[in-house]
């Protein structure tokens, strides 16, 4: 079945670059839509966005300007590059599939996630 | 922007029914899911398309979702299902998808 395991440092310096990893395994990248969703300490989980196996994407109009979702289809992975952090971007990070109702549309329910991987921002 | 709102928490006796609420603007037009999540764990998805429960999720887990309110119910509720359950919709007319607020189910 398809596994995904978040991967990258877990202390980033204010204003610097966050990068994360996914790595899927037990099956293509290619054939679906993958997304990065992440949860403060004590909050709920906040979607940041998506990416098709085509390089579309979609991001958390809030987050737009920040965010850069890319996939190595070479290497079964997917990465979130997040710039600019401050201590309100301290989250575990999850990297998850993307079911979708139709194959015409992005809608859907996240079926698979990572465990998550704590991402700090301090300095 | 489109919200989702839920009830911070919910209380229920074991073997009692549990309904956890989730309230947006023309939700019903829209597909909503849940997702039980427990300490120091990934969320796990438990009802998608309004009421399909993925494999493996028990039958006491079922979902709906009319008007402005989808609502996840628990039948017969266990002591294991003592979670933080959050509501997700994808909205259409901006390809964004939304989480509601979470609510926090308490087994007494």
């Amino acid at each position: 079945q398809v596994q995904l395991q978040e991967s990258g440092p877990g202390l980033v310096k204010p204003s610097e670059t966050l990068s994360l990893t996914c790595t899927v395994s037990g099956g293509s990248i290619s054939s679906s839509y993958w997304s990065w969703i992440r949860q403060p300490p004590g909050k709920g989980p906040e979607w940041i966005g998506y990416i098709y196996n085509s390089g579309s994407t979609n991001y958390k109009p809030s987050l737009k300007s920040r965010v850069t979702i890319s996939v190595d289809t070479s290497k079964n992975q997917f990465s979130l590059k997040l710039s600019s952090v401050t201590a309100a971007d301290t989250a575990v990070y999850y990297c998850a599939r993307l079911l979708r109702y139709f194959d015409w549309s992005p809608g859907g329910a996240f079926d698979i996630w990572g465990q998550g991987t704590m991402v700090t921002v301090s300095s | 922007s489109f919200e989702l709102t839920q009830p911070p928490s919910v209380s229920v006796s074991p073997g009692q029914t549990a309904s956890i609420t989730c309230s947006g603007d023309k939700l019903g037009n829209k597909y909503a899911c849940w997702y039980q999540q427990k300490p120091g764990q990934s969320p796990m998805l438990v009802i998608y398309q309004d009421y399909k429960r993925p494999s493996g999720i028990p039958e006491r887990f079922s979902g709906s979702n009319s008007g402005n309110t989808a609502t996840l119910t628990i039948s017969g509720t266990q002591a294991l299902d003592e979670a933080d359950y959050y509501c997700l919709a994808w909205d259409s007319s901006t390809a964004l998808y939304v989480f509601g607020t979470g609510t926090k189910v308490t087994v007494l």
